[in-house]
């Protein structure tokens, strides 16, 4: 299956601050997810990337708060902004891998971002 | 809400043992899939089950499902240490045209050595 990275791999930060998170595939592949997983929660999906379109946002979650980037198949970033503590969650990115052989929307996911917001 | 309701929400026994979790689901899916995390950690893809399938096993792993019930089961047999983690189900729901999956809330398992 396809190896994700994210990084950072944790980070402390001021509230009122932005924090960009970069996700990166070793392969190309076409879905790309962001999910929240608060403390002690489980995942909620925050949006969908898709390279060259806009990133489509599950309900409670506008792009003014987490904009998304998807330039190329391989790679895209979440940004958290104007961060208060209630932003303080593990942020995962995930993908549905063609390598996989499965066409079932099966998704594999990064190793995660811890944040924390003071 | 969540699709998926697991229980139970903790779940404590001795190495060797076995661990069955549970996880409910509200609406008709495509597939289910388990996952595990280990300590906030990234998840670990452990096994799809398709909508069509009832039984399907990888390794010490058995996972069931019931789509008339709307239950999936995951058994892992002679439990080990490293085994302990937080372990979800996941669903794609058939009314949903987009590539999403939803998660249930998701078991403590620990392993008591």
């Amino acid at each position: 299956s396809a190896v994700i990275s994210q990084k950072p791999s944790r980070d402390i930060c001021q509230r009122g601050t932005s924090l960009t998170i970069q996700c990166q595939v070793d392969s190309q592949v076409t879905m790309m997810f962001w999910y929240r997983q608060q403390p002690g929660q489980s995942l909620t999906l925050i949006a969908t990337a898709n390279q060259g379109s806009e990133a489509t946002y599950e309900s409670g979650f506008v792009i003014d708060k987490f904009p998304i980037s998807r330039p190329n198949l391989t790679f895209s970033t979440l940004t958290v902004s104007n961060m208060s503590p209630e932003d303080s969650s593990i942020y995962l990115c995930s993908v549905e891998d063609p390598a996989s052989g499965s066409s079932y929307n099966e998704q594999f996911f990064g190793p995660g971002t811890r944040l924390t917001v003071l | 809400s969540q699709q998926g309701e697991e229980d139970p929400q903790a779940l404590s026994i001795q190495e060797g043992e076995n661990a069955t979790m549970n996880c409910s689901y509200k609406t008709s899916i495509n597939n289910l899939q388990w996952y595990r995390q280990n300590s906030g950690r990234g998840l670990v893809h452990l096994i799809l089950i398709r909508s069509n399938e009832r039984e399907k096993h990888s390794g010490r792993l058995r996972v069931t499902l019931d789509t008339s019930k709307k239950s999936s089961s995951l058994l892992i047999t002679a439990s080990r240490a490293a085994d302990t983690a937080s372990y979800f189900c996941a669903t794609d729901p058939t009314y949903s045209s987009a590539s999403k999956i939803i998660f249930g809330s998701g078991t403590r398992l620990s392993i008591r050595p």
